[in-house]
């Protein structure tokens, strides 16, 4: 069956520093790849999607940047991180057009 | 723009009562998604239903389609305790499978 892993769980970290949250994906192969960003409260925005290994689609100009250096690795990364980066990020990834979420990660920028 | 708008924005009902979640969206669909958050975990997936159909069940859930209203409706029935979490609609605006637009959800609350 597939399995879908996040880490860290949760992370804070200052202003400035650089960021990398991990995603990886088992038992399946080429699947399409999301990064999520949710505020508290509120819905998922769409922050990147990746149909295959070094195809990055970005939905929203941003401080964030994601690569996909394997079929089943996403990689969300920043230089710099700001206040407003502070967020629940979740990964996910489709099957016929259904997506599957991992746990997420809790990012406090601070 | 959100493409999916839940109705209401949260719902505190008793244990046993139905819930109905309503989802409005904005442009053509080849499916609608529903999706639930435990608070603080990842989103899992409910149900789905095609645009050419008009009603699903799903155990105690019961999704409708009205592609003339643009809206789609959730109802969970004899609701439980554990129901209580996030409900979120998604569709795929007719863009094929490869991404969808989530709403703000609806943060249902099912009291003991």
């Amino acid at each position: 069956s597939q399995t879908i892993h996040q880490w860290p769980a949760t992370l804070v970290q200052p202003v400035g520093s650089p960021l990398s949250l991990e995603c990886t994906v088992e038992g399946t192969s080429n699947p399409n790849l999301y990064w999520y960003r949710q505020a508290a409260g509120r819905g998922l925005q769409l922050l990147f999607y990746s149909v295959g290994i070094g195809q990055i689609s970005s939905e929203v100009p941003q401080n964030l940047s994601a690569s996909r250096p394997q079929d089943r690795q996403f990689i969300l990364s920043s230089k710099k991180l700001l206040l407003s980066d502070s967020g629940f990020y979740l990964c996910a990834w489709s099957s016929m057009g259904t997506q599957y979420f991992g746990p997420g990660t809790r990012l406090l920028v601070l | 723009s959100q493409q999916g708008e839940e109705d209401p924005q949260a719902l505190s009902i008793q244990e046993g009562e139905n819930a109905t979640m309503n989802c409005s969206y904005k442009t053509s669909i080849n499916n609608l998604q529903w999706y639930r958050q435990n608070s603080g975990r990842g989103l899992v997936h409910l149900i789905l239903i095609r645009s050419n159909e008009r009603e699903k069940h799903s155990g105690r859930l019961r999704v409708t389609l009205d592609t003339s209203k643009k809206s789609s409706s959730l109802l969970i029935t004899a609701s439980r305790a554990a129901d209580t979490a996030s409900y979120f609609c998604a569709t795929d605006g007719g863009q094929g499978a490869q991404k969808l637009v989530f709403g703000q959800g609806t943060r249902l609350t099912i009291n003991p």
